[in-house]
């Protein structure tokens, strides 16, 4: 039973364009949502977090929305980069203050931005 | 400042062989991940530890699979005897709990078992 989906294994985008990555999720219980990015041959690198205390976090090219009453999240990528092109991994963590820091990770979704 | 190290980078070995993983996690961190990806399953935790001590092993696949650490610096995977099913990448993170969830990731060991 999956509780975090990207339900797009794979994306392809323009250099300059917006890159829209979504995720969904199932357990109300989580409060706390990360992506992350991955290389090839390396591990993933944190890009950018959200708490459910909020509906949206901004980074530089990097925007989180969260719409907790859907369960969905989405990170905007603008514009975008060929060195963006990588696996993207949406992670759940909660509740917090339960004292654990697990994350539930997406099977993330592949992007790739076209120069 | 050195990042989560994870050694070997490569492992190739014959079914029924013992394996052994290996990771050091950042210095300051307290808590220790272990990680299974697999094109399948995707990103799935095996088991973690707080404070040397592990807190949810329910990821573990099977008996075969075993982790300790020992100390702050150090944690081992292993799986005896190894099956070709265990084929796939695993990697190590670590945080720092009472911080934010972010978790930092290793290299990752490439496994494959024939």
């Amino acid at each position: 039973d999956q509780q975090v989906k990207q339900n797009s294994p794979s994306l392809s985008v323009q250099e300059g364009r917006i890159s829209i990555l979504n995720c969904d999720y199932t357990n109300s219980m989580f409060d706390y949502f990360l992506w992350y990015k991955k290389y090839p041959a390396e591990g993933p690198t944190f890009l950018i977090s959200i708490s459910s205390i909020k509906d949206k976090n901004e980074d530089g090219r990097f925007t989180v929305f969260l719409n907790k009453s859907a369960k969905h999240l989405s990170l905007h990528i603008v514009p975008s980069q060929p060195g963006d092109s990588a696996v993207y991994f949406c992670a759940a963590s909660g509740p917090s203050g339960a004292g654990s820091y697990q994350l539930t990770f997406g099977k993330g979704t592949k992007l790739s931005v076209i120069p | 400042d050195a990042g989560v190290i994870q050694s070997p980078r490569h492992e190739v070995t014959e079914m029924g062989q013992e394996v052994t993983l290996r990771c050091k996690p950042i210095s300051g961190h307290n808590s220790l991940f272990w990680y299974r990806q697999t094109m399948m399953r995707g990103l799935e935790l095996l088991i973690y530890f707080n404070n040397n001590v592990p807190i949810d092993d329910s990821g573990m696949p099977e008996d075969r699979f075993s982790a300790k650490m020992p100390n702050a610096s150090f944690s081992t995977l292993k799986i005896q005897p190894s099956e070709p099913r265990d084929s796939a990448v695993y990697f190590c993170a670590s945080t720092r709990t009472g911080g934010s969830y972010e978790q930092y990731f290793g290299p990752g060991t490439r496994l494959t078992v024939t």
